[in-house]
């Protein structure tokens, strides 16, 4: 079954506690991304990644680290968690390498709190 | 700056009735992608539709429809005959062309009473 799996779904950290939310897409997509969820604010963009070793911001990168090691990964880290990072975070990919002419498959989401 | 409004935050309406979520967007772009993704109560994001800018053709798939509008800057999608299980936040999107970080609309949440 064509998936994009996010772990962990739920999560609650302490603050400066660094933490790792994983992605993996199986359908080969070469384009990735990071969106947070907030009430009344939508989803806006973290950051992206093009292909393997090639990342770049979005919206609210501050805070947050990626990497893209390899095609089908793209693991979200916060190195030292703040309460304003409390969440609702979905990772997302897409076919082809120019995501404007392709859906974005999403990941179920993944609910941090930071105390 | 690319901005999306969805100015109705929530829209409450009977089963069977027809109901229309508005989308204005702002882009100096001539070529641009419009979106609408549907969220349930479950959380996840489903993809419904994709428009580039330019296609304003309409369109209808079952008893979901949209209307693009150049003239306006408007993406707005209607549901006929509403169901409960329509029940679901759904958004606005748009990405300029060349860009890879999409603006999304902070979404209009739809309950559909039996």
């Amino acid at each position: 079954e064509a998936q994009v799996t996010q772990n962990p779904r739920y999560l609650i950290t302490v603050t400066g506690k660094k933490l790792t939310v994983t992605c993996s897409q199986n359908m080969n997509h070469e384009y990735m991304s990071w969106y947070r969820q907030d009430p009344g604010l939508g989803l806006r963009q973290i950051y992206y990644s093009m292909n393997v070793e090639v990342t770049d911001k979005g919206d609210v990168p501050e805070g947050y680290k990626v990497s893209r090691k390899e095609k089908r990964n793209f693991p979200l880290i916060l190195e030292s968690p703040s309460p304003n990072q409390t969440s609702l975070y979905f990772c997302a990919s897409s076919l082809l390498g120019i995501p404007n002419t392709g859906e974005l498959f999403f990941g179920e989401g993944s609910r941090l709190t930071v105390l | 700056a690319q901005k999306v409004t969805q100015a109705q935050t929530e829209i409450s309406v009977v089963e069977k009735e027809d109901v229309t979520l508005d989308c204005v967007y702002e882009t100096r772009d001539t070529t641009y992608y419009l979106f609408w993704y549907k969220q349930p109560p479950s959380g996840e994001l489903v993809f419904l539709i994709r428009r580039n800018s330019f296609d304003e053709q309409n369109e209808i798939s079952g008893r979901y429809s949209w209307n693009f509008q150049k003239s306006t800057s408007s993406f707005n999608f209607t549901i006929t005959a509403s169901q409960v299980v329509d029940s679901a936040v759904y958004f606005c999107a748009l990405i300029p062309g060349g860009s890879y970080i999409p603006t999304f609309g902070r979404g209009t949440s739809l309950i559909v009473h039996p």
